[in-house]
């Protein structure tokens, strides 16, 4: 099978601009997670969806968003950018409803300058 | 409050030795505790992961130990080898997620010398 696939894997915005991402699960996986990897605070859980339905979210501010599409292709924004927001933005598909087994993708880069 | 500690940050091992390292968790409704290999460039890979029913689990060179009255869990990395280097991160779950989703370690960045 297919692993997870991220688009763009690096892309550069400027400050006040948005940004969608995008990521296609492994097929067959119904659950899509997001998570923000820098070297200060690591990997951090931004939120997850399951048949189209957000399930979980993390503490993030709402310029963080996301949805899924009922082929389980799942899309983040991130809206009004911020320097701090430069990161690598990771995507997690797993088969079930829980959060195990969840396998990732090689990321989005963002840079915002 | 970080819900897994991990250690070391950094941990540098002669070929052929056993890398160790730990974690250590508070939340008592994490139910389910993967490791993951990272490597530059690239998203994290799932290695090898423990249910709290169980004390040891190994795959291959990787082994998983795991204290629950401790509330602790540890990789070990037998026969280590320089293809090993990499970053390792441990993780916490619960059944339902929740707003931690899959919890991580800070990572251990690990170097096997040759």
């Amino acid at each position: 099978k297919a692993g997870v696939t991220q688009t763009p894997r690096y892309l550069i915005k400027t400050r006040g601009q948005q940004v969608t991402l995008s990521c296609s699960p492994i097929s067959g996986h119904r659950s899509v997670s997001w998570y923000q990897q820098t070297p200060g605070q690591g990997l951090q859980f931004l939120f997850e969806y399951f048949s189209e339905t957000q399930r979980n979210k993390g503490n993030f501010p709402g310029r963080f968003s996301g949805r899924q599409f009922s082929n389980s292709r799942s899309e983040m924004n991130v809206s009004t950018l911020e320097l701090g927001d430069s990161a690598l933005y990771l995507c997690a598909s797993s088969p079930g409803q829980a959060l195990y087994e969840q396998y990732f993708g090689p990321g989005t880069r963002l840079t915002v300058t | 409050q970080q819900q897994v500690k991990q250690s070391p940050q950094s941990l540098i091992v002669q070929k052929g030795g056993i890398s160790i390292i730990n974690c250590a968790y508070e939340n008592t409704a994490f139910d389910y505790f993967p490791w993951y290999q990272q490597f530059p460039g690239k998203g994290p890979a799932l290695l090898i992961a423990i249910r709290p029913d169980v004390s040891e689990k190994k795959e291959g060179r990787f082994t998983i130990s795991f204290n629950k009255s401790a509330k602790q869990f540890s990789l070990h990395i037998m026969d280590s080898q320089p293809g090993d280097s990499a970053t390792y991160f441990c993780a916490a779950s619960t059944p339902g997620g929740g707003a931690d989703g899959l919890t991580f370690g800070k990572g251990t960045h690990l170097i096997i010398q040759p």
